[in-house]
């Protein structure tokens, strides 16, 4: 039943090794959303693909990419994590940006520990 | 630009204890409203929503009501329980734009 699914849970990356955060989804929902949330923070957005359109936060380091291969998956490439970049990685979807009906659906979050 | 703004926690209270979590907002045109609830370790759920004024969202026995006029969502419930320790997140989102949550706030429900 899982609609949103990220993987790993738990990441442990190597300060300045790149790592790469999945996520997938079975609603064919056309937006999909990564956001950052760190320790008792509000969930920070870095991006979105609404389709195949990219949209980057102005906000949002260079040190973040990201990949949508096709509709079902997103990825989150940090290309040169630093210690600052622990956090919870939440993957969210909708039909439409600012879904006003139906609000996200969320996966359960990738925790990245920087070591 | 959007913003929202909520109580800070933790708030604590024993259980069936009535629970209020204030929340009001700025926004930028006409917003959606939602309270998300995210339990320890989790990600995000959607808990309630309302989509014009007056609305009034509820589940779970948790509901909020919109008021424009005080540009006001709080969260109530009559009776906690444990199982409702988490952190809640009010979020809003105007026309095309992704929501925009507020800071959260920790409850603890004591037995």
């Amino acid at each position: 039943d899982a609609m949103v699914i990220q993987n790993p849970r738990y990441q442990v990356t190597q300060f300045g090794k790149p790592v790469t955060l999945s996520c997938s989804q079975t609603l064919n929902h056309n937006v999909m959303y990564w956001y950052q949330q760190k320790s008792s923070q509000a969930p920070k957005l870095l991006f979105h693909y609404y389709d195949k359109d990219f949209n980057n936060e102005a906000d949002t380091p260079d040190n973040f990419q990201s990949r949508r291969p096709n509709t079902s998956f997103c990825f989150l490439d940090i290309r040169s994590p630093g210690l600052g970049d622990a956090a919870m990685y939440l993957c969210a979807t909708s039909r439409v940006t600012g879904e006003p009906n139906y609000g996200y659906t969320f996966g359960s979050g990738t925790r990245l520990t920087v070591v | 630009g959007n913003s929202v703004t909520q109580m800070e926690g933790p708030v604590t209270l024993s259980e069936e204890a009535f629970l209020t979590i204030n929340c009001t907002y700025t926004a930028t045109g006409y917003p959606s409203l939602f309270w998300y609830v995210q339990y320890p370790g989790e990600g995000l759920q959607l808990l309630l929503k309302a989509t014009k004024a007056d609305d009034k969202g509820s589940n779970k026995g948790f509901e909020a009501t919109y008021r424009k006029e005080t540009t006001s969502f709080h969260l109530e419930k009559g009776s906690v329980q444990v199982s409702d320790s988490a952190v809640y997140f009010c979020a809003l989102t105007t026309g095309r734009r992704a929501l925009t949550f507020g800071s959260g706030t920790r409850l603890q429900v004591q037995p």
